[in-house]
């Protein structure tokens, strides 16, 4: 079985510039996150996803960042113009909701942003 | 919300000793309490996990213990490796309104020294 893909691995952008990430989750893996982990740090929760709605999205930058999932699928994250203090890794993780007798987060490898 | 705090951010050991990591949370919710393994550019992998129902958890040289009333939960690696040289997380997991939450920790690099 497949695990999280995501895309780009890697991107290096210039500051004031977009950049979008994509995610394609476990299937059947209803409850999609996005997390941003900066060197040293654990991750910390950008916006979560229940099928297609965005269920906590309290601590997504909202003036720069946005994120989508048509169908309850696929995501994007994007943001919009990118700063220096954005980079980071962003991981994105699926599981099963409300699964009591798993609860495991399945990642992806992470795309790692640099912002110059 | 849910504040899980991580000691200590980085623990070096010899091969063959034991490493411990703790973790304490704020929000008696949560009921699920899992630990991730992070090597070096790689994704965070489920390595351990407790249920709030449940005091202790062993898996071969891997362990860990739970103590609800003082919302704290460690990990416990045995007769280290240097394989096991990695950063880890603890996480703590709530459903309120029946959606799911995770709050992870700061991590703690471990260096095992062969």
């Amino acid at each position: 079985e497949a695990g999280v893909v995501q895309s780009p691995r890697y991107k290096i952008i210039e500051k004031k510039q977009p950049v979008a990430f994509w995610c394609n989750p476990i299937s059947g893996h209803n409850t999609l996150y996005w997390y941003r982990q900066n060197l040293g740090q654990g991750p910390e929760l950008l916006i979560r996803y229940e099928n297609e709605e965005a269920v906590d999205d309290s601590q997504l930058p909202k003036d720069r960042f946005s994120a989508e999932r048509l169908k309850g699928v696929d995501s994007t994250l994007k943001i919009q113009p990118a700063e220096l203090g954005d980079s980071a890794v962003y991981l994105c993780a699926s599981s099963l909701v409300r699964t009591v007798n798993t609860g495991e987060l399945f990642f992806g490898e992470g795309s790692r942003l640099t912002v110059l | 919300g849910e504040n899980v705090e991580q000691h200590p951010s980085t623990l070096s050991v010899q091969e063959g000793d034991s490493a411990v990591i703790k973790c304490t949370y704020s929000d008696s919710a949560s009921n699920y309490f899992p630990w991730y393994k992070q090597e070096l550019g790689k994704r965070p992998q489920l390595i351990i996990d407790i249920r709030s129902n449940v005091g202790e958890k062993k898996d071969q040289r891997i362990a860990v213990t739970l103590n609800k009333t003082a919302k704290h939960f460690s990990l416990h690696i045995t007769e280290t490796q240097p394989e096991d040289s990695a950063v880890y997380f603890c996480a703590a997991w709530e459903e309120p309104g029946g959606y799911q939450k995770v709050t992870f920790g700061t991590g703690t690099k471990l260096q095992v020294i062969p």
